[in-house]
């Protein structure tokens, strides 16, 4: 079974632009998570999808945002790009329902430098 | 709010010996904790995770993690280590249900193994 894919793996934006990263989550998993690592931050929890509705949201300002489709996959997209928005972002999938219970499993990344 | 501590940065051991990771949580309810590793450049690796049941958890590449309800704890062993085990490992503490934290997952500062020849 093929694992969790994001596109493009690496991506360089201006400051002040807007970028969307997709995911593809594992095939007949329905939850898909964002996460933003940094060195500085390290791993935090950016939202959830769970059947085209998110679930929950972190911390972070309104500039980030997301969806997902019906057929599972997500998008998240980061508007007015600072520059304290460079960063590993990671996709992570999981069966859903009960999600306390299950693990996630996360794509390769998408590294995004914003200059 | 749930939070996750693994108090040392890096821990170092040779080939052949224990290691150990450690890791303490905080979490409204009935905890759910995981293991991750994650190798350069790439993303996270599910190793083991804790739901119920047996304190003692089996995983992934020989790995084992002890749940210790009473220290809230969630150590990380394995019995010999590989110069291959060298990673970063990251623990994580999800709520149950009813918490409005099941669906966010929470980890730790993370923990760079060293293990040298």
């Amino acid at each position: 079974k093929a694992g969790v894919t994001q596109t493009p793996r690496y991506l360089i934006k201006t400051r002040g632009q807007q970028v969307t990263l997709s995911c593809s989550p594992i095939s007949g998993h329905r939850s898909v998570s964002w996460y933003q690592q940094t060195p500085g931050q390290g791993l935090q929890f950016l939202f959830e999808y769970f059947s085209e509705t998110q679930r929950n949201k972190g911390n972070f300002p309104g500039r980030f945002s997301g969806r997902q489709f019906s057929n599972s996959r997500s998008e998240m997209n980061v508007s007015t790009l600072e520059l304290g928005d460079s960063a590993l972002y990671l996709c992570a999938s999981s069966l859903g329902g009960n999600s306390a219970r299950g693990e996630q499993y996360f794509g390769p990344g998408t590294r995004l430098t914003v200059t | 709010a749930q939070s996750v501590a693994q108090p040392e940065d890096q821990v170092n051991v040779a080939e052949g010996n224990p290691l150990t990771v450690k890791c303490t949580y905080s979490v409204s309810g009935n905890p759910y904790l995981f293991w991750y590793v994650q190798y350069p450049n790439r993303g996270l690796q599910f190793l083991l995770k804790y739901i119920t049941g047996d304190n003692l958890v089996k995983g992934s590449y020989g790995f084992e993690a002890e749940f210790n309800k009473s220290q809230t704890s969630f150590h990380l062993k394995k019995p010999s280590a590989l110069v291959s085990d060298s990673a970063l490992y990251f623990c994580a503490v999800r709520g149950g249900f009813g918490t409005g934290t099941a669906s966010k997952l929470t980890f730790g500062t993370g923990t760079r193994l060293q293990v040298t020849l």
